[in-house]
């Protein structure tokens, strides 16, 4: 079966500060997602990166994939409250079920 | 559009009882799958369906848990004789094809 492990696990992280998280993944996967979840809400899609190399930015996130370490990075820019949630990442075989990791809450505290 | 829409959100069950959740897909998709979050834990995969097939259900319980995608109307996540251990939220999501999830919001499931 397909592992995927984030880390940290938590993160409080103070406002204006950069931090990374780190999804590792145990067998060759063809794409890679990163979600975010607020308390109580569904998931919201924040990227997919397809390729080895594959960088996508939107706003202060920017997601990163290298498919040879099996390893995904959510980098958080300049941070503001509102990005406090958690955030997962999942990936998927050439089959149909995504695979994700244990989330990572992230605290931004002012 | 509506996206995936699921129902109830949130459903509170004794145990011993059944409990069914709905999923409709977004229009246009005819892949539908199910997936569980217990508390504080990442998503874990139960089933995939398309219309009247069920495609692989390697992660569904073995006893008690069923689920159907009918031809007309949404899918259903049936929990047969609830117990405290089911109480979880289980997430719908959608696809036109086997690429690029749409998740439900969810129903939270509380056995009693």
């Amino acid at each position: 079966e397909l592992k995927v492990e984030q880390n940290p696990l938590f993160l409080s992280m103070q406002e204006g500060k950069n931090y990374t998280i780190y999804c590792n993944y145990s067998t060759t996967s063809d794409r890679l997602y990163w979600y975010r979840q607020d308390p109580g809400k569904s998931l919201e899609s924040l990227f997919v990166l397809l390729s080895n190399g594959a960088v996508k930015q939107e706003g202060r996130l920017m997601a990163s994939l290298d498919t040879k370490a099996r390893l995904s990075t959510l980098h958080i820019t300049a941070a503001v409250h509102d990005l406090s949630a958690t955030y997962f990442c999942a990936v998927s075989n050439t089959g149909n079920q995504f695979y994700f990791g244990t989330g990572t809450s992230l605290t931004v505290i002012p | 559009n509506a996206g995936v829409m699921q129902n109830p959100r949130h459903l509170v069950r004794r145990r011993g009882q059944e409990a069914r959740l709905r999923c409709s897909p977004m229009k246009g998709h005819s892949h539908v799958y199910w997936y569980r979050q217990l508390p504080e834990e990442g998503l874990k995969f139960m089933v995939y369906l398309q219309k009247e097939n069920i495609i692989d259900e390697s992660g569904m319980p073995k006893e008690r848990f069923s689920a159907e995608f009918p031809k007309e109307g949404p899918s259903i996540l049936r929990i047969q004789q609830v117990v405290r251990g089911d109480s979880a939220a289980y997430f719908c999501a959608s696809s036109p094809f086997n690429y690029g999830y749409t998740f439900g919001s969810g129903t939270r499931l509380t056995v009693v």
